[in-house]
């Protein structure tokens, strides 16, 4: 166990809907990053959250948005979804801003239809 | 553009041998190379991570060796176990940008027979 907490584990929706994905960070990490992982693009940086403030930016969607909350969870915020948005989301969390040592969370895995 | 080619695709070893999975890149400016151990459900967990001011790191059954000169590094499981049994990626970031943002391969995905 990782320590870093995803919900919901699956969720199915239809396209043009809007989804939200909660991560809860391991205690004490400031860091939060999204990362998506699909059979077509692999495991993919989508955005990173540092104490709050957006941090760095990968290939995110303008559909896709992201925060990071005073008690340090963040959301990912996915709207008019498509078909090809159907992937699994990982959040992973670390202690310090700048490492590669991330621990990842099991998944929120989204199924458009 | 893949920024970090990863070969096999899958992988069968037979338990106690060896199993061995390479990258390459082209981005001279990474500078952190990690592995990670993804099992079935879950996210994927570091296993281990190499700079490259160094040739080889060592951790138990599991060694990178890197070459900087030739942009490539790869993974060698000694005396494979069934339970080593999962998908292996490896990746790549650099400094200046954030050492978070993972450049992955596309992922091994290692079969131990018993």
């Amino acid at each position: 166990d990782s320590g870093v907490t995803q919900t919901p584990k699956h969720l199915i929706t239809a396209t043009g809907q809007r989804v939200t994905l909660r991560c809860s960070p391991r205690s004490g990490d400031l860091s939060v990053y999204w990362y998506q992982q699909s059979l077509d693009q692999g495991l993919q940086f989508l955005i990173q959250y540092y104490n709050g403030e957006e941090r760095a930016k990968g290939n995110i969607l303008e559909r896709f948005s992201a925060q990071q909350f005073p008690d340090l969870h963040s959301e990912l915020n996915l709207s008019s979804l498509e078909l090809g948005d159907s992937a699994l989301y990982f959040c992973a969390s670390s202690v310090v801003v700048d490492t590669g040592e991330l621990f990842f969370g099991e998944g929120s895995r989204l199924t458009v239809l | 553009q893949q920024q970090v080619k990863q070969s096999p695709q899958s992988l069968i070893v037979q338990k106690g041998g060896i199993s061995i999975i390479n990258c390459a890149y082209e981005n001279t400016a990474f500078d952190y190379f990690p592995w990670y151990q993804q099992f079935p459900g879950k996210g994927p967990a570091l296993l281990i991570a190499i700079r490259p001011d160094v040739s080889e790191k060592k951790e138990g059954r599991f060694t990178i060796s890197f070459n900087k000169s030739a942009k490539q590094f790869s993974l060698h499981i000694m005396d494979s176990q069934p339970g080593d049994s999962a998908t292996y990626f490896c990746a790549a970031s650099r400094r200046g940008s954030t050492l978070g943002r993972l450049y992955f391969g596309r992922g091994t995905q290692l079969t131990v027979w018993p």
